[in-house]
C-alpha cells in the first residue's frame, strides 16, 4: 500500500525566511496531495492541494511543487509569519478505488520572531 | 456553513464500556471519512463511505469497531468493549464527490479516553 515520508520531523526558521517541508511516496497511481495545518490542540486545516496533472500551484504565500518521476512533494511557506507556526501534514491519495489520504508524520514548524 | 460537526468533543470510557461517536459532515458533501490520531501512531485511516454507501473499511479493526451512514446528514462510528489502546482523537472529515478531487475538511475531533 501507498506510504508517505514526511522527512523533516521540526523546522524552525526565522520570520520572514522561507521554510520547506519535503514528502514523498511511494504509489504511482497516487494522483491527489492536499497539505494540512494543525495548530496546537486543534483539527487539520486544509491549506493547500496539488494534482498530478500540474507541477506547481501558489496560493498567496504558499508554493506546492510536485515531482512525479521522484514521486516527491514540497510545500514551501514564504515570508514566513509567527502564526504559521504549527504542526503540517503531507497526504497522498489515489484517483480512483477508494481515495483514502495516506498522511506523512508531520513537521513542527517555528517561526521565530 | 458549520463546517463537519462531530460530537461529543470530549468522551471517557471504562474499560470494556462502549464509545459512540458522532459526525454531521458538511451539507451537500457525499462522502465521509474516519481518522484516529494518536501520538504514536499518526493519522491513520479507518473508513470511508461516499453516497451513504461504505466504500472502504480496510483500516477499521476487525473486531469492536463499526461505522455507520445511515443518512446523508450523520455518521457514527461505534466502538465495543473499548480498551486503553483505543484511546486516541477519532477525526471525521467529509468532502464533494471523489472525482472532485476536493480536499476532505475535518470536524474538531473527538478525544476518547479509556480508563
Amino acid at each position: 500500500g501507498e506510504k508517505v515520508e514526511q522527512h523533516e520531523s521540526t523546522l524552525s526558521v526565522r520570520e520572514g525566511d522561507s521554510a520547506v517541508i519535503n514528502c514523498t511516496y511511494t504509489d504511482t497511481a497516487s494522483s491527489y496531495f492536499p497539505w494540512y495545518k494543525q495548530e496546537a490542540g486543534k483539527s487539520l486545516h486544509f491549506v493547500i492541494d496539488i494534482r498530478s496533472n500540474v507541477d506547481r500551484k501558489q496560493s498567496q504565500r504558499l508554493i506546492v511543487l510536485l515531482d512525479k518521476k521522484a514521486k516527491r512533494f514540497s510545500l514551501h511557506i514564504t515570508a514566513t509569519q509567527p502564526e504559521d507556526s504549527a504542526i503540517y501534514f503531507c497526504a497522498a491519495a489515489a484517483s480512483s478505488g477508494s481515495w483514502q489520504l495516506i498522511f506523512g508524520s508531520g513537521t513542527q514548524l517555528t517561526v521565530m520572531p | 456553513n458549520a463546517g463537519v460537526i462531530q460530537t461529543p468533543r470530549h468522551k471517557v470510557t471504562g474499560k470494556g464500556q462502549e464509545a459512540t461517536l458522532w459526525c454531521e459532515p458538511i451539507s451537500g458533501h457525499s462522502a465521509v471519512f474516519w481518522y484516529r490520531q494518536t501520538i504514536v501512531q499518526g493519522l491513520e485511516f479507518l473508513t470511508y463511505f461516499r453516497n451513504q454507501a461504505p466504500i472502504d473499511d480496510s483500516g477499521m479493526p476487525k473486531e469492536r469497531f463499526s461505522a455507520q451512514m445511515p443518512n446523508q446528514s450523520h455518521s457514527t462510528l461505534k466502538i465495543q468493549s473499548t480498551q486503553p489502546q483505543d484511546s486516541a482523537v477519532y477525526l471525521c472529515a467529509s468532502s464533494l464527490a471523489q472525482g472532485d478531487n476536493q480536499a476532505p475538511l475535518f470536524g474538531e475531533g473527538t478525544r476518547l479516553s479509556v480508563l
